[in-house]
């Protein structure tokens, strides 16, 4: 079983839309988690990180958080075609190892 | 990426030669690291960094080795590269070891040919 899983994709939504991006984790102790976007041919960029439960909102992105269900989850309101891109979930344990696990991405693409 | 660069960009080099990458950060940063990125895997950790001539291995760290002998300066090297190690190879810094995030170097294209 994968540390992290994600839906590889492709997810497709019109300009405008919300998109929602589903992360689930193996290591019920995993604190830290982190969305990160990467664009074609380029290297991954940080857009959210969230430790507690609940929701995280910044801009037109909205991270939540379930330690109870093992998942995470990545909203983006108002989808801009700028938003197509691979999104990277990183989920890390501080008790078991001082790396981070990353999911495989989801591929979004906002239709104009 | 502002204060973290890679070199080179991309190289192709054939199997069984040594090949060794650098990292070079401006940040300060303590901790370094270096992935590697394939298709259906994702990204994998190779080694790390936490400190000058400290390391440690990662998930993915047989067939390579890593030096930091500055802390500004992370190497990482091939011994005898072969086919399997073609991949795209990412450094990464980050303040703290298990919270903030990382920030990416853009990145070096391997081929072993």
């Amino acid at each position: 079983q994968k540390e992290v899983e994600q839906n590889s994709g492709p997810l497709s939504v019109p300009e405008g839309a919300i998109a929602s991006l589903n992360c689930t984790y193996s290591d019920r102790g995993s604190q830290s988690f982190f969305w990160y976007r990467q664009y074609s041919g380029k290297s991954p960029e940080l857009i959210m990180s969230i430790y507690s439960n609940g929701d995280k909102e910044d801009g037109r992105f909205t991270a939540q958080l379930n330690k109870a269900s093992q998942y995470v989850s990545l909203l983006i309101r108002d989808s801009q075609p700028s938003d197509s891109a691979t999104y990277l979930c990183a989920v890390n344990n501080p008790n078991t190892g001082n790396q981070f696990y990353f999911g495989t991405g989801t591929s979004l693409t906002v239709i104009p | 990426d502002a204060g973290i660069t890679q070199s080179p960009r991309h190289k192709v080099t054939e199997t069984g030669t040594p090949v060794t990458l650098r990292c070079h950060q401006t940040e300060n940063h303590r901790y370094m690291y270096w992935y590697r990125q394939d298709p259906g895997h994702g990204l994998r950790l190779i080694h790390y960094s936490y400190g000058v001539k400290d390391t440690d291995k990662g998930e993915v760290s047989d067939g390579y080795s890593v030096s930091r002998s500055k802390t500004e300066d992370f190497l990482l090297t091939l011994e005898s590269a072969t086919s399997s190690q073609t991949s795209v190879y990412f450094c990464a810094i980050s303040e703290n070891l298990n919270r903030g995030g990382y920030t990416f170097g853009s990145g070096t294209r391997l081929t072993v040919v």
